[in-house]
């Protein structure tokens, strides 16, 4: 399969526990998102990177919060001291984009998501 | 901030053409307006991109009129497995941050 994989798809944590969510993106995309959904809302957006430079940062992306795409391929979402409003769907998505250019400028490849649960 | 509006729900009967048409503002100006199909527990799916005027695909239409504030979705001959939740997607005009409207779920009955 060599669409985009994220791990894992569901997680459930206690309240105050750290977890880590990983994407891996289509292996020539350039461009990687991140989106948070909750039940009945369009997906939020977090941040998005191209290659390995994170080029926006949603103010929802909070100190808890930290992505990561250290060598412009596979990208790490960690969530610290975890809350319970923290609970949903992490999105990842990739796309080939222009140095530059628009961010919307092509079609995002979505993952299915890593669900998450905190009690 | 971008802001998009769009209607909460529609039905619809197999057969017959779905518009849904998205309202966005302070959108970036060179920009692309884009629309994805969801289904429950699945992330989000391309459909059509566009920037002016229409655009057509093999499962889609989409019509931007000039002044770009409006985008409308156009579904032919719709069946029960277009029955999915509807997201018009823009970028915003000072940050150039991707954002999603709130999404139409369409129901299509038999």
């Amino acid at each position: 399969d060599t669409g985009v994989s994220q791990d894992p798809r569901h997680k459930i944590t206690k309240r105050g526990q750290n977890v880590t969510f990983r994407c891996d993106p289509i292996s020539e995309h350039n461009r990687l998102y991140w989106y948070r959904q909750t039940l009945g809302q369009g997906p939020e957006f977090l941040t998005y990177f191209q290659n390995e430079a994170q080029l926006e940062k949603s103010r929802l992306l909070s100190d808890r919060f930290s992505a990561e795409r250290p060598k412009g391929s596979f990208s790490t979402l960690e969530i610290q001291r975890t809350e319970q409003g923290d609970s949903a769907m992490y999105l990842c998505a990739s796309s080939v984009g222009l140095a530059g250019g628009p961010p919307n400028t092509g079609e995002l490849f979505f993952g299915e998501g890593s669900r998450l649960t905190v009690l | 901030l971008a802001k998009t509006t769009q209607p909460i729900s529609m039905d619809s009967y197999e057969g017959q053409e779905v518009n849904i048409t998205c309202s966005h503002n302070n959108i970036a100006t060179n920009d692309y307006i884009t629309w994805y199909q969801q289904f429950p527990s699945q992330g989000p799916r391309f459909i059509i991109q566009g920037y002016k005027t229409k655009v057509t695909n093999e499962v889609a239409s989409l019509f931007i009129p000039a002044d770009r504030k409006s985008s409308t979705l156009s579904l032919p001959r719709v069946s029960l497995s277009d029955t999915a939740v509807y997201y018009c997607l823009v970028g915003d005009r000072n940050t150039g941050k991707l954002i999603f409207g709130q999404g139409t779920t369409l129901q299509v009955k038999p």
